[in-house]
């Protein structure tokens, strides 16, 4: 089974700054597997990025996506005020589907 | 509009069982492959089950192995869960997940439609 432990488990920033946040594997994921999925209070998660980099539907471009083997990255250029949330990476190549432990991004 | 609406969720004692369905619209069903997520309140999500497109491929978390049971009607565009011999830690909001489109060759993919969720408590 493949761990993936996401880091820091909360970032405190500014409308304005740069986010970016960290998604370790325990063993090397194929970077067409890696996902990254934001949640609001209350709401579902949605769909940020897939294949590690390529945006979702509708997904402003301030949201990108990095990174190979066992390292992968979610940056957010300029955070808005609807931007903070939980993110939540995930890989999906091969059962069990494992998402890690969320990040929470909140006003500083 | 695509949509994936849950149901079927409530207050269970511990050893009770549970179906939860999980209406799909807006898209062909048959067409692709469907996952169960949970996640207990306050915590982080947790990746439950799946099931391929025409449902002979089926997967579950260790978690809930040997308990749960996945499947899905194509016909009826749902998507079921079977639960039993339920526990307290099974106390979640469960949510249905669109995965992979199936139309010709099968390639993972991204949950990319997320229902809204369905809350199990189980409680004495």
């Amino acid at each position: 089974e493949i761990v993936l432990t996401q880091s820091p488990g909360t970032l405190s920033l500014s409308p304005g700054e740069r986010a970016t946040l960290s998604c370790k594997a325990s063993q090397s994921v194929s970077s067409t597997y890696l996902a990254w999925y934001q949640q609001k209070p209350g709401q579902a998660p949605r769909l940020l990025i897939s294949d590690s980099s390529s945006r979702a539907t509708g997904i402003p471009d301030r949201f990108s996506g990095s990174g190979s083997g066992t390292d992968f990255t979610l940056t957010i250029s300029r955070l808005e005020p609807e931007d903070f949330a939980v993110y939540y990476c995930q890989h999906y190549g091969s059962s069990p589907f494992t998402f890690g432990g969320g990040t929470k991004v909140e006003i500083k | 509009e695509v949509h994936l609406v849950e149901s079927g969720g409530g207050l269970v004692q511990p050893g009770g069982s549970l179906r939860l369905s999980c209406a799909a619209s807006g898209f062909t069903f048959s067409n692709y492959e469907m996952n169960w997520v949970r996640q207990a309140p306050g915590k982080g999500l947790e990746w439950v089950s799946y099931i391929s497109s025409r449902g002979t491929a089926i997967y579950y978390a260790d978690s809930v192995k040997g308990r749960f049971t996945i499947s899905r009607d194509n016909a009826k565009n749902s998507l079921y869960l079977q639960l039993n011999s339920l526990r307290a830690e099974d106390t979640a909001t469960y949510y249905c997940a669109r995965g992979a489109y199936c139309g010709g060759d099968c390639y993972s993919d991204a949950f990319d439609i997320w229902g809204q969720g369905t809350m199990v408590t189980v409680s004495s």
